[in-house]
């Protein structure tokens, strides 16, 4: 079956410029969460989505960053005014309910480069 | 502060040897604790999860321990091979909410 889809796979755009970036969850998966991977970093937890709800969002870095999902599926996650410092793969994960034990299904993430 | 640590950025063995990666973690009292793998250009993948009370886990040719008291777990990978070779990444999930929490990960480099 189709996993997480996330687009586009590569942006490249100026400082000071708006980026959206999408992702396509898993259907039925009412888990959705946004983390940043910078080169030779782990994994960033940035927000976590129930529903079309964030309980979580602690993790995003500014109030430049923002992220909402509409119909329980699609999310888009928004940094504006792009610094340099936001370059980064954007990987997005789903998981059938949030929670312990059910596992994350990952996209291969947004490849984002601010010059 | 809550830290999960993975002892070695990098792991080199000769193939058909048995690897062992190492996870460790402070100030936290998991339930549960994953294991991934992620491949250059990809997003991890989901390879195991065990719980508090499994003191162990197997999968085909991999191994997991999990040690609440040492706050550690080990991942095994028996018989080796070339395409072993990745990034492995332990998570937790956090305690003050539900978002797993990922190791900065350990590449395993498996030479034939």
């Amino acid at each position: 079956g189709a996993g997480v889809s996330q687009s586009p796979s590569n942006k490249v755009t100026e400082k000071g410029k708006d980026v959206e970036l999408r992702c396509d969850p898993i259907s039925g998966h009412t888990a959705l969460y946004w983390y940043r991977q910078s080169l030779g970093q782990g994994l960033e937890f940035l927000i976590y989505f129930q529903g079309n709800s964030a309980p979580d969002k602690s993790g995003l870095p500014s109030d430049r960053f923002s992220a909402e999902r509409t119909g329980g599926s699609v999310s888009t996650l928004t940094i504006q005014r792009t610094q340099q410092e936001d370059s980064a793969v954007y990987l997005c994960a789903s998981s059938f309910r949030p929670g312990h034990d059910s596992p994350l299904h990952f996209g291969n993430g947004t490849r984002l480069t601010v010059t | 502060s809550q830290k999960i640590e993975q002892n070695s950025e990098a792991l080199n063995i000769q193939e058909g040897k048995t690897a062992t990666l190492t996870c460790n973690y402070t100030n936290y009292s998991p339930a549960y604790l994953q294991w991934y793998r992620q491949d250059p250009g990809r997003g991890p993948v989901f390879l195991l999860l065990i719980r508090e009370n499994e003191k162990e886990k197997r999968k085909e040719r991999l191994k997991v321990t999990f040690d609440t008291t040492l706050k550690q777990s080990l991942f095994h990978i028996t018989a080796s091979q070339p395409a072993d070779s990745a990034t492995y990444l332990c998570a937790l999930l956090r305690q003050a909410g539900t978002a797993l929490i990922f190791g900065k990960g350990t590449t395993l480099s498996v030479s034939s």
